[in-house]
């Protein structure tokens, strides 16, 4: 079946600095990638849409230079969190669409849980 | 406003019972598809069980069912024998248009955490 290995797991990190997230389907070629965010007990939030080899859509209220995406390739998509606060604390996960992989074309992550201390 | 409501924060329910967890949608376009997704504590999204617009009978995938109501744009999933694992929150989503369109995203309702007691 269709696969998206997402990581880190989880990460912590200090305040001020840079993480990546990355997102990559092993089975399949994802033509596009969605990021969500979700704080606890809370929906699945859609931060933004990128398609491989162009720009990534970002939703409203969405900072892109914070939460910079990259999608270089059909298997991989990475998200950055710049300069990260303690606000930026949260569970990342993404999502892989594909006209041929299984579960009806969405395939999601692992997720990330990001602390930011 | 909500294209996906779930209006049921918690749910509990004893083992080996059936539980409802009720979903609404909103939407104006004839082609589209409602997900379930169950997320343990781990965070991973488990895909339950689909259900395209057009389908003429309700999708069934072992325990779990899903009750479409088409004319109420009702979604509910039913989970018959309830077992301690099913313990998790519930998520309704929604993908407007048609299946081939790439480049349209879930959207999750709010959610519902199911509790099975013993």
């Amino acid at each position: 079946g269709a696969v998206v290995s997402q990581h880190p797991s989880w990460v912590i990190c200090k305040s001020g600095t840079s993480v990546k997230i990355e997102c990559r389907s092993l089975d399949f070629q994802a033509t596009t990638m969605f990021w969500y965010r979700q704080f606890p007990k809370q929906s699945l939030m859609l931060m933004a849409t990128s398609n491989e080899g162009s720009k990534a859509t970002y939703e409203q209220g969405v900072e892109k230079d914070k939460f910079l995406i990259n999608h270089a390739s059909l298997t991989l998509s990475t998200l950055t969190v710049t300069s990260a606060h303690p606000e930026d604390s949260s569970f990342y996960i993404c999502s892989a669409r594909s006209r041929t992989g299984g579960n009806y074309g969405y395939t999601f992550g692992s997720g990330t849980r990001l602390t930011v201390v | 406003a909500q294209k996906i409501t779930q209006t049921q924060p918690g749910m509990f329910v004893q083992e080996k019972e059936a539980v409802t967890l009720d979903c609404t949608y909103d939407t104006s376009d004839p082609s589209y598809g409602l997900f379930w997704y169950k997320q343990p504590s781990s965070g991973e999204m488990i895909f339950l069980i689909y259900q395209g617009s057009y389908d003429q009978q309700n999708a069934t995938e072992g325990r779990y069912s899903l009750n479409f109501q088409k004319a109420r744009k009702s979604a509910n999933l039913v989970i018959s024998a309830s077992q301690l694992g099913d313990s998790a929150m519930y998520f309704c989503a929604m993908r407007e248009g048609t299946p081939n369109q790439a480049g349209t995203a879930l959207i999750f309702g709010k959610g519902t955490t199911l509790s099975v007691s013993s």
